[in-house]
């Protein structure tokens, strides 16, 4: 079964700084889908950023950039110039092809300090 | 157009006693999901469903059951609520399994007494 790993269960950074969240994941399959989630205060799960597996270009939404390395199964979130906003829990997840659900890591807390 | 909606948004129940969780979605999606978000546990997959009229059993099923009699509308039930079915519970749906991206309901906190 495909797991989802997020080492840092909580990170801080300056506002305007950049903060990089982790995330690996393991799996036999060769396509794929990758996700980054982004659950704020209000608890309401927000979809950030989305990458196929199958294209080399990594995925950019405005401030939030990925950097997927298919070899080593890494997909890191890059937030740039960072917002109080920001403030959240972000959980990646994987989706496998198939009729299979999202398997979700445990989410990594950001703190934005003023 | 509302997206993914759930009732009610917040409920005590005393332990033994039953209830529903209503969601709804407006999108047309075929697949829906019910989770439960606990501290330091992430999002844990309880049923989910392909389609109108079928359900299947995600990581952590039991104690609930499911229903989707319609396509927009996935029920989660907890027939003898316990304790440890405290909870934030959260719907969702997809236009397809695992590719198409996830989008959630507001969530439903359940204290169980």
């Amino acid at each position: 079964a495909q797991t989802v790993t997020q080492s840092q269960p909580e990170m801080s950074v300056q506002e305007a700084e950049t903060v990089t969240l982790s995330c690996t994941y393991d799996t036999s399959e060769s396509d794929y889908y990758l996700f980054w989630y982004k659950q704020p205060p209000s608890r309401q799960m927000i979809l950030v950023i989305r990458q196929e597996a199958y294209k080399q270009q990594n995925a950019t939404e405005n401030r939030f950039s990925v950097n997927f390395q298919k070899a080593a199964k890494s997909f890191s979130l890059k937030i740039s110039d960072s917002q109080l906003g920001d403030a959240a829990m972000y959980f990646c997840a994987y989706a496998g092809s198939g009729n299979t659900p999202l398997v979700f890591g445990k989410g990594t807390r950001l703190s934005v300090i003023a | 157009n509302a997206g993914v909606t759930q009732t009610p948004k917040f409920r005590v129940l005393k332990t033994g006693q039953s209830m529903t969780l209503l969601c709804a979605q407006d999108m047309n999606h075929e697949y829906m999901y019910w989770y439960r978000q606990d501290p330091g546990m992430g999002l844990r997959l309880i049923h989910y469903s392909v389609g109108e009229g079928t359900t299947a059993k995600g990581e952590v099923p039991d104690g609930y059951n499911v229903s989707r009699l319609k396509k927009q509308n996935f029920l989660l039930g907890l027939e003898s609520a316990a304790p440890s079915q405290t909870s934030v519970y959260f719907c969702a749906s997809s236009y397809s399994t695992g590719r198409g991206a996830q989008y959630f309901g507001p969530g439903t906190r359940l204290l169980v007494l």
